[in-house]
């Protein structure tokens, strides 16, 4: 157990719709990253938080957008949802400095149909 | 555009067997590599983190090299046992990139007994 909560594990929905995806990192971890993993694809990065603040940008798509709260779990909103948007996506965290290797979540699958 | 390249794409080796894998990333602005190991139907698990050129690290069985300046990590598993069988993944860091790390598409690794 990694220690990282992500909610739900599965999520169905349809072409349009917006989709929260929640992150609980580890306990006393100030860092959070989201990943995409699509179909014959790697982790693909898309977003980091240090301590509530965006640190870094990868190519996550406008329609996506992320926060990291003050008690430090982070939401990734999903909105006007495309049928390529379909993937497995990772929280992980880390305590933040720049050698610390990251933890992950279970992942929660994004089924959009 | 960052990129970490990773070989062989799978490999399928007898139980007992050794066996290593490459990953390769650009050796200027370099920072930190990290390796994971990643089963089926579980999240990724750090491994190593590596800074310095010439860095070797073991953990039981599985252990690996760096070499910075011409821009490649090796992964080597002694003695390889069914429950090695998993996909490895390297992942890179660059300079100023907030531990933002960029992941190569794994190594696909099956032990047969």
């Amino acid at each position: 157990d990694s220690g990282v909560t992500q909610t739900p594990k599965h999520l169905i929905t349809a072409t349009g719709q917006r989709v929260t995806l929640r992150c609980s990192p580890r306990s006393g971890d100030l860092s959070v990253y989201w990943y995409q993993q699509s179909l014959d694809q790697g982790l693909q990065f898309l977003i980091q938080y240090y301590n509530g603040e965006e640190r870094a940008k990868g190519n996550i798509l406008e329609r996506f957008s992320a926060q990291q709260f003050p008690d430090l779990h982070s939401e990734l909103n999903l909105s006007s949802l495309e049928l390529g948007d379909s993937a497995l996506y990772f929280c992980a965290s880390s305590v933040g400095s720049s050698h610390s290797p990251l933890h992950f979540g279970n992942g929660t699958r994004l089924t959009v149909t | 555009i960052l990129n970490v390249e990773q070989s062989p794409q799978s490999l399928h080796v007898q139980e007992g067997d050794s066996t290593n894998f490459t990953c390769s990333f650009p050796s200027s602005n370099f920072y930190a590599l990290h390796w994971y190991r990643w089963e089926t139907a579980k999240s990724p698990e750090a491994l190593f983190v590596m800074t310095l050129n010439g860095d070797e690290k073991k953990k039981g069985r599985i252990s690996a090299t760096l070499n910075t300046k011409e821009g490649y990590s090796y992964l080597y598993i002694k003695g390889s046992q069914p429950e090695d069988s998993a996909t490895y993944l390297c992942a890179f860091t660059a300079h100023g990139g907030y531990n933002k790390l960029i992941f190569g598409a794994g190594t696909r690794l099956a032990v047969h007994p």
